[in-house]
């Protein structure tokens, strides 16, 4: 059984780099098993597809967020990260961290606010 | 990049009737490169249904998904009141691997 569980801040200030880490155990990053995935869902709205990275380190990105946008793996530490800079409020958000579609982290708010 | 609509945005019925709900990419998705999930509140999304119809480890077999190209369904048989949840369909053969809105599901 894979479980994700994400990790960071959950106040950014405006202008700021919001970093989040996904923890992965039940399954290497350094496997081809999942495309690790990040998500996000605005307060009262759907979900948005943000990026995600392969076994390889190859990464796809949404293009409304790529100019602004990281993701990296740490595989002696099985992680893998997303690095979002210049926020604006309009990234608050719960953040989800994924292998594919198949298995969810339980999701961290993070809030956009000076 | 693929916009996918659903239909309806909210469907209110009642325990044991059939629920339908419909996911139109804007292009067509071969091969079935579409999913299904379920979101109850508070919770993260739960894979329902992978590769348009197969249903994922778990899942009941209430739901059935089907479809192809540009019209999806994705069909709850006997709803039951544990089934409140928004649904969303994905597709991953393009990316981005957009979502598309949601249907809410109410229970009468």
């Amino acid at each position: 059984q894979v479980q994700l569980q994400e990790s960071g801040p959950g106040l950014v200030k405006p202008s700021e780099t919001l970093s989040l880490t996904c923890t992965v155990s039940g399954a290497s990053v350094s496997s081809s098993y999942c495309y690790w995935t990040w998500v996000r869902q605005p307060p009262g709205k759907g979900l948005e597809w943000i990026g995600d990275i392969q076994h390889t380190g190859n990464t796809n990105y949404s293009p409304s967020l790529k100019s602004r946008l990281t993701i990296s793996l740490d595989a002696p530490k099985n992680q893998f990260s997303l690095n979002l800079n210049s926020v604006t409020a309009a990234d608050s958000a719960v953040y989800y961290c994924a292998c594919s579609g198949n298995y969810w982290g339980q999701g961290a708010l993070v809030t956009v606010s000076s | 990049e693929i916009v996918l609509t659903q239909s309806p945005g909210t469907l209110s019925l009642s325990p044991g009737e059939r629920a339908t709900l419909s996911c139109r990419p804007s292009q067509s998705v071969n091969s079935g490169f579409l999913a299904w999930y379920q979101q109850k509140p508070g919770q993260a999304p739960r894979l329902l249904i992978s590769a348009a119809s197969i249903r994922a480890t778990g899942i009941p077999d209430r739901f059935s998904g089907s479809g192809s190209g540009t019209d999806f369904t994705l069909t709850i048989s006997r709803l039951e009141p544990e089934d409140v949840a928004v649904y969303y369909c994905q597709q991953y053969l393009t990316s981005p691997y957009t979502f598309g809105q949601g249907t809410k599901l109410e229970i009468k």
